[in-house]
């Protein structure tokens, strides 16, 4: 069935980090795949989107490229700052309603 | 952009007792809502897909005389959570999409803390 695959945190990082969460899904077909950001307390944000095989996604310093032949969906920022701790989820859509990886938090320490 | 406004944000309600949710879309018609329940360190579980105007379809396990959804207009969808237990005590977050597809875009509510004493 489809699934969501993505690293298990807790991910810890100094500030101007590299960074990269894993991500792989199980879909049929050719899905939307999707960042989400969830900070402390709040609802789940947008973070970034790519509907085709070899998009890449970026927003605010992330990015991650749809890998068909891998069914990867990698998110990378190159220099992490406090303000990113938050936990951050994969998705994919096909055509049912989004299915979500577990999350991976991320803590930034300065 | 579009916003969907989640309300309340928090409850504490007496074990047995009735509580709803709110979920409006505020500058967008919502034809699909979406309801998740998350367990604290864990991912979101599709609840229910409702369509304004119809019945919501629920998730296998998901129990529809408990978790009541209203979607009576293209901005408002309700979740009820009827005779409430402990275990019902969790972090409820709604989305909104003015399509089923993800290429409409979903965009979600802020999330109710739920727990139930």
């Amino acid at each position: 069935g489809n699934s969501v695959t993505q690293m298990e945190g807790p991910v810890t990082l100094s500030e101007e980090a590299f960074l990269t969460i894993n991500c792989t899904y199980t879909a049929t077909g050719y899905p939307s795949l999707f960042w989400y950001v969830q900070y402390p307390g709040e609802g789940l944000q947008l973070l970034l989107k790519a509907t085709k095989a070899d998009d890449k996604g970026s927003n605010k310093g992330f990015e991650a490229t749809y890998r068909k032949e891998t069914t990867s969906f990698h998110l990378e920022k190159g220099s992490v700052q406090v303000s990113d701790s938050a936990v951050y989820f994969c998705a994919h859509q096909g055509n049912t309603p989004l299915v979500f990886g577990k999350g991976t938090r991320l803590s930034v320490i300065a | 952009g579009a916003v969907v406004s989640q309300h309340p944000s928090w409850v504490i309600c007496k074990s047995g007792t009735s509580v709803k949710i709110e979920c409006r879309s505020l500058d967008f018609q919502a034809t699909t809502m979406f309801w998740y329940r998350q367990f604290p360190k864990q991912s979101l579980m599709l609840m229910a897909t409702s369509n304004e105007g119809s019945k919501a379809t629920y998730e296998q396990g998901v129990e529809k005389d408990k978790f009541l959804i209203n979607h009576a207009s293209l901005t408002l969808s309700t979740l009820t959570v009827t005779s409430a237990h402990p275990e019902d005590s969790s972090f409820y977050i709604c989305s909104a999409s003015s399509g089923l597809l993800a290429n409409y875009g979903y965009t979600f509510g802020s999330g109710t803390r739920l727990t139930v004493v």
